[in-house]
């Protein structure tokens, strides 16, 4: 079955950029989707599609993806972005979700 | 605005049988297709099964053949149906809905509900 491969921890300043890849068998072919989810909440949807955003979710927040590597990049970190983040793909071989191991940013 | 209202969990024993409800409003709930997705205490996400466009189903591979998703369109509620449940299925159950209309399966969910609780114990 397809993996996901993420970072478990990833640790940025307040007003720097964060990073987190996700990593995949030719994961640039598929469409991949980011999660944040904060403690004791239901994740949220923060950039779909490599790329696109959802409503509400703000500008800092964007993806790309490359040959095995996606990334969701948050410019102008804030303390409230602090979060577990998921990638997730489409497995359309077997008509699987899968999702990363999820990668927890903490801001200092 | 969108709802998503889970409910139905609670302490079963192994080898016990639950079945999950979600209840939704604020959308035309048969354009949509919707998921369960789970997260055991500690861990991280795990799609468990997708009601799609045509009613098509899909399963995890460690809920197939012990887990039926439905949905009754009239009443705007997905169900999960969980048979012969094992200490590993305990987490806290999530309802999503995709964030298209008519999605055949692959597009992501944008809205959750916010879970209801599982535990299987004896």
């Amino acid at each position: 079955s397809y993996v996901l491969t993420q970072p478990p921890s990833v640790s940025v300043a307040p007003g720097q950029t964060a990073r987190i890849t996700c990593g995949g068998n030719s994961i640039g072919s598929k469409n991949v989707h980011w999660y944040q989810q904060k403690p004791g909440q239901a994740p949220v949807l923060v950039v779909y599609d490599n790329s696109d955003r959802p409503s509400g979710i703000p500008e800092r927040f964007s993806g790309s993806n490359s040959g095995n590597t996606a990334t969701l990049t948050i410019n102008r970190v804030e303390a409230g972005d602090e979060a577990d983040y998921y990638c997730q793909v489409w497995d359309s071989s077997i008509n699987h979700w899968v999702f990363g191991g999820g990668t927890k940013l903490t801001v200092l | 605005e969108v709802q998503l209202l889970e409910s139905g969990g609670t302490l079963v024993q192994p080898g016990g049988s639950l079945r999950l409800s979600c209840a939704a409003s604020g959308f035309t709930f048969r354009s949509y297709a919707m998921s369960w997705v789970r997260q055991a205490p500690g861990k991280g996400l795990e799609w468990v099964s997708t009601i799609a466009r045509g009613d098509r189903t899909y399963y995890a591979d460690s809920v197939r053949g012990r887990f039926t998703i439905s949905r009754d369109n009239s009443e705007t509620t997905l169900y999960l149906q969980m048979n012969s449940l094992r200490a590993d299925d305990t987490a806290v159950y999530y309802c999503a809905r995709d964030i298209k209309v008519n999605c055949a399966g692959d597009c992501p969910p944008d809205y959750w509900g916010q879970g209801t609780l599982v535990t299987i114990s004896s």
